[in-house]
């Protein structure tokens, strides 16, 4: 089946530096991924969609000037939480539809876990 | 998008059938009926989807309402690697890539040895 990938699976950083964290379809293509933030014991939030060629959209209430988010090609979306403070301290997730039979299908990363200290 | 309503936590004995149930009132004629499951510290992964009929695959069955105003999630037999939460959603039959998921609070599966 396909497969979703994140890198890093976890990071620790500083107060006030940003962290980037990667999201790769490996082996089919995705013209829009997903990316969404769980905490400890809650439900994974949908932050915001990434499209190929365009500007991402946002839910409501997500700082798109914090967590910038790229979709540099058909397989990679990037999400980048500049100046990370504690509070941004989460698990990390993203996802890309399947395609042609998949379709139906959401493949959901591993997950990145970012502690910031 | 429509709601699902499912228990916040279930219990169930190693190697016994689960069933876990799902509540969609409010479904509409094009909406599909999807499970994901997340497991312990990783991403969720898709279970199983049906539209009106029963379905089953090599993870689990699911049991869908005549009226469709429920569903049941049905693990024949469950081992300890199945304790995870499981998701109910509900996806419009259009599927385009930016058919996006919203997840609701999931049931928590415990599994005694």
């Amino acid at each position: 089946g396909a497969v979703v990938s994140q890198h890093p699976s976890w990071v620790i950083c500083k107060s006030g530096t940003s962290v980037k964290i990667e999201c790769r379809s490996l082996d089919f293509q995705a013209t829009t991924m997903f990316w969404y933030r769980q905490f400890p014991k809650q439900s994974l939030m949908l932050m915001a969609t990434s499209n190929e060629g365009s500007k991402a959209t946002y839910e409501q209430g997500v700082e798109k000037d914090k967590f910038l988010i790229n979709h540099a090609s058909l397989t990679l979306s990037t999400l980048t939480v500049t100046s990370a403070h504690p509070e941004d301290s989460s698990f990390y997730i993203c996802s890309a539809p399947g395609t042609g039979g998949s379709r139906k299908t959401q493949y959901f990363g591993p997950g990145t876990r970012l502690l910031v200290l | 998008d429509a709601k699902t309503t499912q228990p916040n936590s279930m219990e169930s004995n190693e190697e016994e059938p689960v069933h876990l149930p799902c509540n969609h009132s409010t479904i509409s004629g094009t909406d599909y009926i999807h499970w994901y499951r997340q497991l312990p510290s990783q991403g969720p992964e898709y279970v199983i989807h049906g539209l009106t009929s029963n379905v089953n695959n090599r993870m689990a069955s699911l049991a869908i309402a005549e009226d469709r105003k429920s569903s049941t999630l049905i693990l024949h037999r469950a081992t300890l690697r199945d304790a995870a939460v499981y998701y109910c959603i509900l996806r419009d039959g259009g599927y385009s890539s930016a058919s996006k998921i919203i997840f609701g609070s999931g049931t928590r599966l415990s599994i005694r040895p």
